[in-house]
């Protein structure tokens, strides 16, 4: 089985400042996709930022990157220019490629994100 | 483009009652998938459909859970006989993707909170 760890509980930084959230898994799989959503207070899972394991480049969306390590198990995602908006929790999630994938998306435990004014 | 909805928000009820969830996911969306999340933690899988059929249901999953999607629009999750390890929150998710990869962007509801005394 999958598991996906995420080490930091909580973290606070500066609006404005860059922060990293880290994020470990292990799998014996090749084929799988990673995965960062955010949960705001209202609840709502919200899709980040995605990466497909047989990329090689790291996936970007505006402020939010990743740095993927294949060899390593390991996907961070940093923040950059940090907002207010940002304070949420982070949840890193897993998911296996072709039919392996049915068992849905594997989550980490989160990380709470603060936001400071 | 609605978002998935989900009702109720939140629910209390006694031990050993039956419960029913709703959830109304996106318009086309064909694939929908419910998760339970316990506070401090990530959401956990529990079941998937595609279209009217369900494909994978979670190895944890008590019998007491059932769900259905009856014309592959709206989903209803049951748990019978509740217990109080039953209180969480349930999200449901959906998406549209063709063929058999995985790797597609969940939408996600705002859950049902439940509280089972």
């Amino acid at each position: 089985a999958q598991t996906v760890t995420q080490s930091q509980p909580e973290m606070s930084v500066q609006e404005a400042e860059t922060v990293t959230l880290s994020c470990t898994y292990d799998t014996s799989e090749s084929n799988y996709y990673l995965f960062w959503y955010k949960q705001p207070p209202s609840r709502q899972m919200i899709l980040v930022i995605r990466q497909e394991a047989y990329k090689q480049q790291n996936a970007t969306e505006n402020r939010f990157s990743v740095n993927f390590q294949k060899a390593a198990k390991s996907f961070s995602l940093k923040i950059s220019d940090s907002q207010l908006g940002d304070t949420a929790m982070y949840f890193c999630a897993f998911r296996q490629g072709g039919g392996g994938g049915a068992d849905g998306l594997t989550f980490g435990k989160g990380t709470h994100l603060i936001i400071q004014p | 483009d609605t978002g998935v909805s989900q009702d109720p928000r939140h629910k209390i009820t006694k031990r050993g009652q039956n419960v029913t969830f709703r959830c109304d996911p996106i318009s086309e969306h064909n694939r929908l998938y419910w998760y339970r999340q316990t506070l401090g933690q990530g959401p956990e899988f529990l079941t998937y459909f595609q279209n009217e059929a369900q494909l994978e249901k979670s190895r944890l999953l008590s019998d007491r859970f059932s769900a259905e999607r009856p014309k592959g629009s709206f989903s209803t999750l049951e748990i019978q006989r509740t217990e109080q390890g039953d209180s969480a929150m349930y999200l449901c998710a959906s998406s549209r993707l063709t063929g058999a990869q995985m790797g597609e962007k969940l939408f996600f509801g705002s859950g049902t909170q439940l509280s089972v005394l």
